[in-house]
């Protein structure tokens, strides 16, 4: 299993430009999420989603946009970058609908490092 | 809403030598604790959680943490800590019973090991 894996690593944006940052895991997990780590701020919770067709917002959605057509993928789009979403993203999934409990945990991919300039 | 707090940014030890990190939490029940791992570059790993029963911790790579009801605490310890062990540590405090996705994690404490 490659278990979870985000695209790109690393990217480059101007003001007002779109992009979509990709998450795909092969463990066949329900539940998937997107956090935003900044500085001095620890991890925030911006999108999840329970199963296909299933999403909701977090603590900081404003801005991005989600959709889980299929178990495996969760892309979280930007649709007009501002420089507030500089940060490092990771995409998460867990094998139950619930991001924990007392059998589960959270797998985190290795990020995507975003820069809006 | 629950919240948790690291009240250390940076901590150095000397490699050998035994380690804890501090995790105080606000929660008005029992929650659940974690204690996450992120080594340079790379995704968060758990090291350990605790959700009921007893109070002593055992996580992965020799780590331990212990939950104290009394002061609101789930400090993170080590033995002796290895070179390897650099890296930045998250405490994550979620409802119990799990509701939605409300895990709440701290801002974190980065750990240097000096040989």
């Amino acid at each position: 299993n490659a278990g979870v894996t985000q695209t790109p690593k690393f990217q480059v944006l101007k003001t007002g430009q779109s992009m979509t940052l990709q998450c795909a895991q092969d463990m066949n997990h329900e539940y998937m999420s997107w956090y935003r780590q900044d500085p001095g701020m620890g991890l925030r919770l911006i999108h999840y989603s329970v199963g296909a067709g299933i999403t909701d917002q977090g603590e900081v959605p404003n801005g991005y946009n989600v959709s889980r057509s299929t178990t495996e993928d969760f892309p979280l789009r930007l649709l007009s970058a501002a420089p507030s979403q500089t940060s490092v993203y990771f995409c998460a999934s867990s094998d139950t609908g619930l991001a924990y409990s007392s059998y589960n945990e959270q797998f985190f991919g290795p990020g995507t490092r975003l820069t809006v300039l | 809403a629950q919240s948790v707090t690291q009240p250390d940014i940076h901590i150095t030890v000397s490699e050998g030598a035994s380690l804890e990190l501090r995790c105080n939490y606000s929660y008005g029940a029992t929650p659940y604790l974690f204690w996450y791992v992120q080594s340079p570059g790379q995704g968060l790993q758990l090291l350990l959680k605790y959700f009921s029963g007893d109070t002593l911790v055992q996580g992965i790579k020799g780590f331990e943490a212990e939950f104290k009801r009394s002061q609101s605490s789930f400090n993170l310890r080590k033995p002796s800590v290895h070179w390897s062990d650099a890296a930045e540590y998250f405490c994550a405090v979620g409802a119990n019973p799990p509701r939605g996705n409300d895990m709440r994690f701290g801002a974190g404490t980065r750990l240097t090991v000096k040989p």
